[in-house]
């Protein structure tokens, strides 16, 4: 049985600070990593996509990938109230369908 | 379309019932997913589609669900016999060959 685990939360952050949401994947075959935050109520939007070791920067996001140890990372800085949400953390191995964590739900206050 | 339109966006059924439930992808999107999303939890995979097959459908839970694609572009999923552990968010996605996955809003199934 393919996993993907995340710490369920509440992550509670104040407005400014950095949010660390975190994820593990059971497959070691899996080869593309994805973050999908969904605000309630709404469907899950891609925010951040990951295939290869290492950081990916993209504006107040930064998604970090170890394979070793089939460890994923989101860190969001300067976080806003408008990033609390849920974000849900994908693997997609060779089979080509998303593997969904159960999310990790953020909180930012101001 | 602009997006994926899945309707209705609201089902109210009795246990027992039959439940359709629509997905129209993106234009020229040849991959369409059906995802389950409980409260509190994360999507769970149902089905995926590759044009007008299905390439994976182990995530179906039992042989009350089916779903079809027939012209490769509106797909179908179709639940029997509905029971209250079926009430859910049904998400369906598409993609391009290798692209991103883009959700439409969902279906709320309520089974009473």
């Amino acid at each position: 049985q393919k996993e993907v685990e995340q710490n369920s939360g509440p992550l509670s952050v104040p407005e400014g600070a950095i949010a660390s949401l975190n994820c593990t994947y059971s497959d070691r075959v899996s080869q593309s990593f994805f973050w999908y935050r969904q605000y309630s109520g709404k469907s899950p939007e891609l925010i951040m996509s990951i295939y290869s070791n290492g950081d990916k920067e993209d504006g107040r996001f930064t998604a970090q990938l170890n394979k070793a140890s089939q460890y994923v990372s989101l860190l969001i800085r300067d976080s806003q109230p408008s990033d609390s949400a849920t974000y849900l953390c994908a693997v997609n191995d060779n089979t080509d369908k998303l593997i969904f964590g159960t999310g990790t739900r953020l909180q930012v206050f101001p | 379309g602009a997006g994926v339109s899945q309707t209705p966006s609201n089902k109210v059924t009795e246990k027992g019932k039959y439940v359709e439930l629509r997905c129209d992808p993106i234009s020229g999107h040849t991959a369409l997913y059906w995802y389950r999303q409980s409260l509190g939890q994360g999507p769970e995979f149902l089905i995926y589609f590759q044009g007008t097959g299905a390439a994976d459908d182990s995530g179906l839970p039992n042989d009350r669900f089916f779903a079809v694609r027939p012209e490769g572009s509106v797909s179908t999923l179709k639940i029997q016999r509905t029971e209250r552990g079926d009430s859910a968010v049904y998400l369906c996605a598409s993609s391009s060959l290798g692209g991103e996955l883009f959700f439409g809003e969902g279906s709320r199934l309520t089974v009473l």
